[in-house]
């Protein structure tokens, strides 16, 4: 089955620092990936969905300028996280889709991001 | 505008039955996904609909009904390790999905 890694699978950092999460698929080519938030006993919140090449699509509220997401390649999607504050702590999860087939996302583990 | 609506929890108990309902509201429709998630980890694919009818995967079920908008997710032969959020989730038009805030299932011995 097609599966996506996600490195660091956790990080803790001071406030003020930037933090890098890489996503990649490793068996498949992942034309849209995306980037989701998920705060504690909360649903996943898509923060934004990137397709190779291009420029991230964000949703509303979530600051380009501070999530800024890389897509430069089928492979491998990033997000950093720049400015770290407490607030930003959350698990960030990717997810990855191929360009046929049923449209399904792959998930990768997630990456827990705890800001000091 | 564009809704997922799912119970927040439900408790059931080991080696019954358990439904869980899941109605969307999307504009166009691509779709139904439901994914389980234990805590702490990120989603699995459990099963996708896009036609009427029921899907059977092994101890796992899903349902759809595009007229009504609704969907059900059934599980038998409930085992402890079944405890999860089960995630429903409908793609729209522009095959971007449209997430549900998950049903919390706890099982009981």
């Amino acid at each position: 089955g097609a599966v996506v890694s996600q490195h660091p699978s956790w990080v803790i950092c001071k406030s003020g620092t930037s933090v890098k999460i890489e996503c990649r698929s490793l068996d498949f080519q992942a034309t849209t990936m995306f980037w989701y938030r998920q705060f504690p006993k909360q649903s996943l919140m898509l923060m934004a969905t990137s397709n190779e090449g291009s420029k991230a699509t964000y949703e509303q509220g979530v600051e380009k300028d501070k999530f800024l997401i890389n897509h430069a390649s089928l492979t491998l999607s990033t997000l950093t996280v720049t400015s770290a504050h407490p607030e930003d702590s959350s698990f960030y999860i990717c997810s990855a889709r191929g360009s046929g087939g049923i449209y399904e996302q792959y998930f990768g583990p997630g990456t827990r991001l705890t800001v000091t | 505008g564009q809704n997922i609506d799912q119970p927040t929890e439900m408790t059931a108990t080991e080696g019954a039955i358990v439904q869980i309902n899941c109605t969307y509201q999307t504009s166009g429709f691509n779709g139904l996904f439901w994914y389980q998630q234990h805590a702490g980890e990120a989603p699995t694919f459990l099963s996708y609909n896009v036609l009427d009818g029921l899907e059977e995967k092994g101890r796992f079920s899903s349902f759809l009904s595009r007229s009504k908008g609704y969907s059900y997710l059934l599980l038998k032969e409930l085992q402890m390790k079944d405890s999860a959020s089960y995630l429903c989730a409908a793609m729209d038009s522009n095959y971007q999905l449209i997430w549900g805030a998950g049903t919390k299932l706890i099982i009981k011995p």
